[in-house]
């Protein structure tokens, strides 16, 4: 079946802009999770959406946002970006319900802002 | 919150050594998971490890979780150039959370 697949796979903002990055988990996946990654800083854990709510949320400011729509694909957005919002953005699906089981990482939207 | 920490951040192994990378977490988990990126890839799930004191192997890994559940480690024997790439420990505590991992170079 096809994998998890994040769009676009690379994005160049300025700073100011906002930005949305798309991801649609496997089929039959439930569970979207996002995740930043910066060089040393590992997977910092942005938040979870499952069946179209916030599951569980990171630490990280307002200006992040999310939302996962009926058939599970989710959308991140970033408002008045900074230059330090540059990083992989990873989102991992999983099918969300009783233990968690492996998640599934998309190739991840590299975002460089200016 | 939650904080789950990995060392060694780097390791420099010669062919066919062995290494261990740790992971430890402020808090006991339900389970803890490990992930493998290669360099200029995606996070790829390796085990998971659900038991006190569990212990599973997958050829030349082997993984072990605490006693307590708070702490884990992967052994890797005879390393390869293949092993090349960045392991993560993921706790599980409501959230997954990742440990900055370890990034493993291998001298041929």
């Amino acid at each position: 079946k096809a994998g998890v697949t994040q769009t676009p796979r690379y994005l160049i903002k300025t700073r100011g802009q906002q930005v949305t990055l798309s991801c649609s988990p496997i089929s039959g996946h439930r569970s979207v999770s996002w995740y930043q990654q910066t060089p040393g800083q590992g997977l910092q854990f942005l938040f979870e959406y499952f069946s179209e709510t916030q599951r569980n949320k990171g630490n990280f400011p307002g200006r992040f946002s999310g939302r996962q729509f009926s058939n599970s694909r989710s959308e991140m957005n970033v408002s008045t970006l900074e230059l330090g919002d540059s990083a992989l953005y990873l989102c991992a699906s999983s099918s969300g319900e009783g233990m968690r089981t492996e998640a599934f990482f998309g190739q991840g939207t590299r975002l460089t802002v200016v | 919150g939650q904080q789950v920490m990995q060392i060694p951040q780097y390791q420099h192994v010669q062919e066919g050594e062995d290494f261990t990378t740790y992971c430890n977490s402020s808090t006991t988990l339900s389970n803890i998971q490990w992930y493998k990126q290669r360099p200029g890839g995606h996070p790829v799930f390796l085990i998971q490890l659900v038991k006190s004191g569990e212990v599973k192997k997958q050829k030349r890994l082997t993984f072990q979780f605490g006693e307590a559940k708070k702490n884990s480690s992967l052994h890797i024997t005879a390393t390869q150039t293949t092993d090349v790439g960045t392991y993560f420990c993921a706790g599980d505590d409501y959230k997954l959370s990742f440990g900055a991992g370890t990034t493993v170079t291998v001298r041929a």
